[in-house]
C-alpha cells in the first residue's frame, strides 16, 4: 500500500521567504503526483501535477521537482506571500490502479 | 464553467437513515472518485471510477455504496449512515487526456448523530 509523508506538519516564515515543502513515498511504481492547496473550510485547488516521466514543473512563482526512484517531491515557493497561508497536500496517482493517495499536509503559515 | 458539483453541502442526520450525496461534473471527465477527510488521518479515497458502470474500492470503501450510471454524475450512497461516518466529503473528476489531473467539488459536510 502507497504511504505518502510530508514533512513538516506546520511551517512559518516571515514574507518574502522562500518555501520548502517536502513529500516523500513509498512506492516508485506511479503515474504522477500532483500538488494541491487548501484553505481552511474549502476544497482542494490543484497547483501543480507532475507525471512520472517528469522532473519537474513549474507555475509562477512555484516549482516542483520529482525524484520518482527515490520517493520524492519538493515544492518551492519563491518569495512567499501572506496569501500563500495554506494547507498544501501532495497525492500520488498509482500506475497499476489509478488510486490516489495523500500525504497529510504541510500547514504553511506566512507573517506580514 | 467547468467545475465539480455537490449537493447538499452541509447535512445533520440520525443514525441508519439512508442518505444519498450527488456529485455531477461538466468537463465530460472520464475518471471521478470520492474522499472523506477527517483531523489527523487526511484525505482518504472511498471510492472511484474509471468509467461509465466501472468502479473499484478505495482505501476505505466499508459503510459506502456507489453507482456510475451516467458520465457526469458520481453519487456516495451511505445506506445505514454511523457516527463515525461523520466527516468532510469531497468529490472529485479527472480526464485521462490530460493525465488524469484532479478537480474537487467544495465539498460535503456530513454529521451523524
Amino acid at each position: 500500500k502507497q504511504e505518502v509523508t510530508q514533512i513538516p506538519a506546520a511551517l512559518s516564515v516571515p514574507e518574502g521567504e522562500n518555501l520548502v515543502l517536502n513529500c516523500s513515498f513509498t512506492d516508485s511504481a506511479i503515474y504522477n503526483l500532483q500538488w494541491f492547496r487548501q484553505d481552511p473550510g474549502k476544497g482542494l485547488t490543484s497547483l501543480l501535477l507532475i507525471q512520472s516521466s517528469q522532473r519537474e514543473q513549474t507555475s509562477g512563482r512555484l516549482n516542483a521537482s520529482l525524484d520518482k526512484s527515490s520517493g520524492r517531491s519538493t515544492l518551492y515557493i519563491a518569495a512567499s506571500q501572506p496569501g500563500d497561508s495554506a494547507t498544501y497536500l501532495c497525492a500520488v496517482r498509482g500506475s497499476n490502479d489509478y488510486k490516489l493517495s495523500f500525504g497529510a499536509g504541510t500547514t504553511v503559515t506566512v507573517r506580514a | 464553467e467547468a467545475q465539480v458539483t455537490q449537493n447538499p453541502r452541509y447535512l445533520i442526520t440520525v443514525t441508519g437513515k439512508k442518505l444519498t450525496v450527488t456529485c455531477s461534473q461538466n468537463m465530460n471527465h472520464e475518471y471521478m472518485s470520492w474522499y472523506r477527510q477527517d483531523p489527523g488521518l487526511g484525505l482518504r479515497q472511498i471510492y472511484y471510477s474509471m468509467n461509465v458502470e466501472v468502479t473499484d474500492k478505495g482505501d476505505v470503501p466499508e459503510g459506502y455504496k456507489v453507482s456510475r450510471k451516467e458520465k457526469r454524475n458520481f453519487p456516495l450512497i451511505l445506506e445505514s449512515p454511523s457516527p463515525n461516518q461523520t466527516s468532510l466529503y469531497f468529490c472529485a473528476s479527472a480526464s485521462g487526456g490530460i493525465g488524469y489531473e484532479q478537480y474537487f467539488g467544495p465539498g460535503t459536510r456530513l454529521t451523524v448523530t
